[in-house]
């Protein structure tokens, strides 16, 4: 089965930017790489998805090397509201990439601070 | 808003008993996914179906079942609880299959006792 490693937790202060890396081996040729944010007893939000090197949308970027095998979410100039788990998404080889097992990360939570 | 809908918010139930969860996709969403999370378990992924029709199984449990139906909405059976099974159960939906651009509803939580 593919596994993602994500740091457990991360501080930051508020307007600072955030670099959050999830390493995934294993990941199939087809599969897209996406991060999600959760809130406490929320259902979690899409933020990013990419599939090479960088993608950027109005709330963050995405950065990924040449062997895919790790992806970087880069926040700018965090804010408190902010705070949240963080998890990352790839597919599952074993069963067809990303039509298949769909395995999040233990998520990283980011505190920011004031 | 994420467009998905769950009910009901919460449910109490004692073990051995059997509840059923449900889910409403967004408006033209064929896809819907089936998430439970513990405290020591993370987010994992039970079940996906597609358009009525089971595409995927995550560690989904003999005791609990799922289906679409004709209208898409999704309906998420558990039976035999045990204590173990107390959780906020989540569902989401996206356009495709293969699509990882899911939205998820606000979640049941389920306390067994």
């Amino acid at each position: 089965l593919a596994k993602t490693t994500q740091p457990i937790s991360m501080d930051s202060y508020e307007g600072q930017e955030v670099n959050i890396t999830c390493s995934h081996n294993n990941i199939a040729t087809n599969d897209y790489i996406t991060w999600y944010q959760q809130f406490p007893s929320q259902g979690p939000r899409f933020i990013i998805q990419g599939y090479k090197t960088k993608v950027t949308n109005e709330v963050a970027s995405l950065f990924i090397p040449a062997d895919r095998k790790s992806s970087t979410l880069s926040l700018p100039r965090v804010s408190l509201s902010d705070t949240a788990v963080y998890y990352c998404l790839v597919g599952d080889p074993s069963y067809g990439g990303s039509q298949g097992n769909l395995i999040f990360g233990k998520g990283t939570k980011l505190s920011v601070k004031p | 808003d994420s467009g998905v809908t769950q009910t009901p918010k919460h449910l109490i139930t004692a073990t051995g008993q059997r509840v059923t969860l449900r889910c409403s996709p967004r408006s033209g969403d064929l896809s819907v996914y089936w998430y439970q999370q513990s405290l020591d378990q993370g987010l994992q992924f039970l079940i996906q179906y597609y358009n009525g029709e089971e595409r995927a199984k995550g560690n989904i449990l003999e005791r609990f079942s799922a289906q679409q139906f004709p209208d898409l909405h999704s309906e998420l059976n558990l039976s035999s609880l045990e204590l173990g099974d107390s959780a906020l159960y989540f569902c989401a939906s996206s356009v495709r299959a293969g699509y990882n651009e899911q939205f998820f509803g606000p979640g049941t939580r389920l306390t067994v006792l």
